[in-house]
């Protein structure tokens, strides 16, 4: 069975350009989450879908970054514009649904240059 | 949420028994507790988790303390496949937030 798949690897982009993450992630499962993690720290939840609802975006910063999951399957987080700061690994992970075993993707590497 | 205390690193040598023990004094009694590991270059992987029992399975055993502010998790043999970050957390089952909340979690070394 496939995992969840995460593209691209990686991506390098000027600051202040755009840049999109899709995420696949295991077939049947209702809960996808995104997740921010900087170099040698534990990752941070960015958002939780429930099927296609965005349930917890409270860590989201709303004013640069979007993120939807249209038909409640595949998923697209969007930073728009990137700035140096957003340099990170971009995880997205999904499970069967609330309080079961999470499954993550190899994750996005940004650079922002 | 409630906050786990773990050590940054630790070693271990190869096809030894590793105890990455983990302090939560302030869980609560619905939280669940959870360990991820995030070998170098990947996504985290599920290890285990439990309650209030101890718990086994392939990868390793969960032992929880009596009060549940500390557990340990054990790799019965280490290997060096086993070099990785291990992150303990707690999961409130309750709050309807169902979201991991990870620390920096403990590098373990393992050395052949």
């Amino acid at each position: 069975e496939a995992g969840v798949v995460q593209s691209p690897r990686y991506k390098i982009i000027e600051k202040k350009q755009p840049v999109a993450f899709w995420c696949n992630p295991i077939s049947g499962h209702n809960t996808l989450y995104w997740y921010l993690q900087n170099l040698g720290q534990g990752p941070e939840l960015l958002i939780r879908y429930e099927n296609e609802e965005a349930v917890d975006d409270s860590q989201l910063p709303k004013d640069r970054f979007s993120a939807e999951r249209l038909k409640g399957v595949d998923s697209t987080l969007k930073i728009q514009p990137a700035e140096l700061g957003d340099s990170a690994v971009y995880l997205c992970a999904s499970s069967e649904g609330r309080g079961t075993e999470a499954f993550f993707g190899q994750g996005t590497r940004l650079t922002v240059v | 949420d409630a906050k786990t205390t773990q050590p940054n690193s630790m070693e271990s040598n190869e096809e030894e028994p590793v105890h990455l023990p983990c302090n939560h004094s302030t869980i609560s009694g619905t939280d669940y507790i959870h360990w991820y590991r995030q070998l170098p270059s990947q996504g985290p992987e599920y290890v285990i988790h439990g309650l209030t029992s101890n718990v086994n399975n392939r990868m390793a055993s969960l032992a929880i303390a009596e009060d549940r502010k500390s557990s340990t998790l054990i790799l019965h043999r280490a290997t060096l496949r086993d070099a990785a970050v291990y992150y303990c957390i707690l999961r409130d089952s309750t709050s309807g937030t169902y979201k991991y909340i990870f620390g920096t979690g403990t590098r373990l070394k393992v050395l052949a």
